[in-house]
């Protein structure tokens, strides 16, 4: 799996936009972009992922550059319960068994 | 549906003791993990199961065992515990299909501490 790099902390205001950047320069054309969020003490949870397309469902929208070596995750009007850990996966699709491995992750701090 | 779930939340266990992590999912998905979390770290992958029956080893498999004699459940078991057993376990599924090997839905934890 392509390796990830995220920023270690960013810091958000109640009810902006924010967007979590990930590179993954080394990505394979099998690849997708997953998006994890795990807020303090909790399970991780899934937020959204993609190949090329942008994409979009209820929690946030996923750009991926045209070349795909970077990502960005967007939650569109971030709420103080978005403060959490975000986790950028690169993981390639098919019927692997689908270890996940999470990095260090950005912590988003959303403040009033 | 209730998802992914997972008792006991809390447990304190003496060194040599042995206990049984329970998960339980209801949405008929084929692939179980199991995952622990120390302090300030991420996701080590300990166990997965690809089926009823069929279950192999992750990164950390040592001190622990998993049997899948069903399609909902996928139980831990700690034998001999250890204070580097302490840490935050966290079951997972996920659907079989090539676009969702990376959409796992966790449970959320069992908080484990050997004294």
């Amino acid at each position: 799996d392509a390796k990830t790099t995220q920023p270690p902390s960013m810091d958000c205001a109640e009810g902006r936009a924010a967007n979590l950047p990930c590179n993954h320069s080394t990505i394979s054309g099998n690849e997708y972009v997953y998006w994890y969020r795990q807020i303090h003490s909790q399970g991780p949870q899934y937020i959204i992922h993609g190949l090329k397309n942008n994409e979009t469902n209820e929690m946030a929208s996923l750009i991926i550059t045209e070349d795909r070596k970077s990502s960005t995750l967007i939650l569109p009007h971030a709420t103080l319960r978005d403060t959490a850990v975000y986790y950028c996966i690169v993981r390639a699709g098919g019927t692997s068994y689908g270890k996940l491995t999470f990095g260090q992750g950005t912590i988003l701090t959303v403040h009033p | 549906n209730a998802g992914v779930t997972q008792t006991p939340k809390f447990r304190i266990l003496k060194i040599g003791q042995s206990m049984t992590l329970q998960c339980t999912q209801d949405m008929n998905h084929n692939y179980m993990y199991w995952y622990r979390q120390d302090p300030g770290m991420g996701l080590k992958l300990i166990y997965y199961s690809v089926g009823a029956g069929i279950t192999d080893k992750g990164e950390v498999p040592n001190g622990y065992n998993v049997s899948r004699s069903t399609t909902e459940d996928f139980p831990l078991r700690l034998e001999l515990a250890a204070p580097s057993q302490t840490s935050v376990y966290f079951c997972a599924s996920r659907d079989f299909s090539g676009a969702s090997v990376g959409t796992q839905y966790f449970g959320p934890g069992t908080r484990l501490l050997v004294l």
